[in-house]
């Protein structure tokens, strides 16, 4: 069964440096997403990606964030000085078209220290 | 935007009863409404999901109920296994576009033998 893979899996990285989480969705899939989970919390939206553009974003997805698709089956998102409050699990996740399900990624555990 | 409000935050049920778990929406444009569990450390598993002109829809011991007037939907757990235990996670979407998933606070389930 194809599934959306993301790497790392964890990443410590220190205050003020720079972390790109990277992320393979489904290969047939049309939308992509980045969401943020806070330890204990609840799943929050960051950016949605179609057609090669940012279809919309959140208020936490600001500046310092951006994403790509530098290949066609790779899809990145950077944090170009990381928080203390860039702790989080960040989920990839795909979808094929506007009638069916989002499919998630394992996630990624950054560490910011 | 779209806010989406669960209750409980934490249910704990005797093995074999039943779990229900609500969710409340506000934008009457949503009309796709997941419920996802997610196990600790893991990604969220979609384990089902209803659209808006269904008012019921069953897998096995798994159903969700939704009611668009009220703007609520609710999913029942029958029959509860230990294995039920995860926190869930409701999340109510439009069908048009890169639409977004925008997640309840969660609800942490506790099957007890």
């Amino acid at each position: 069964e194809p599934e959306v893979t993301q790497t790392p899996s964890h990443q410590v990285t220190q205050m003020g440096q720079e972390v790109i989480l990277r992320c393979v969705p489904i290969s047939n899939h049309l939308y992509f997403y980045w969401y943020r989970q806070i330890l204990g919390q609840k799943v929050e939206f960051l950016v949605s990606f179609y057609n090669n553009e940012i279809s919309e974003k959140s208020e936490i997805f600001d500046d310092q964030f951006s994403v790509e698709r530098p290949d066609g089956s790779n899809f990145t998102l950077k944090i170009r000085s990381t928080k203390l409050e860039d702790s989080a699990m960040y989920f990839c996740a795909s979808r094929a078209d506007t009638n069916t399900e989002a499919f998630f990624g394992q996630g990624t555990r950054l560490t910011v220290v | 935007g779209e806010n989406v409000e669960q209750h409980p935050s934490t249910l704990s049920v005797q093995e074999g009863d039943s779990a229900v778990i609500k969710c409340t929406y506000s934008d009457s444009a949503s009309n796709y409404f997941p419920w996802y569990k997610q196990e600790l450390g893991k990604r969220p598993q979609l384990i089902i999901d209803i659209r808006s002109n269904v008012g019921e829809k069953k897998d096995q011991r798994i159903a969700v109920t939704l009611n668009k007037t009220a703007k609520h939907f609710s999913l029942h757990i029958t029959e509860t296994q230990p294995e039920d235990s995860a926190v869930y996670f409701c999340a109510a979407r439009g069908l048009q576009g890169a639409q977004k998933l925008v997640f309840g606070q969660g609800t942490r389930l506790t099957i007890n033998p």
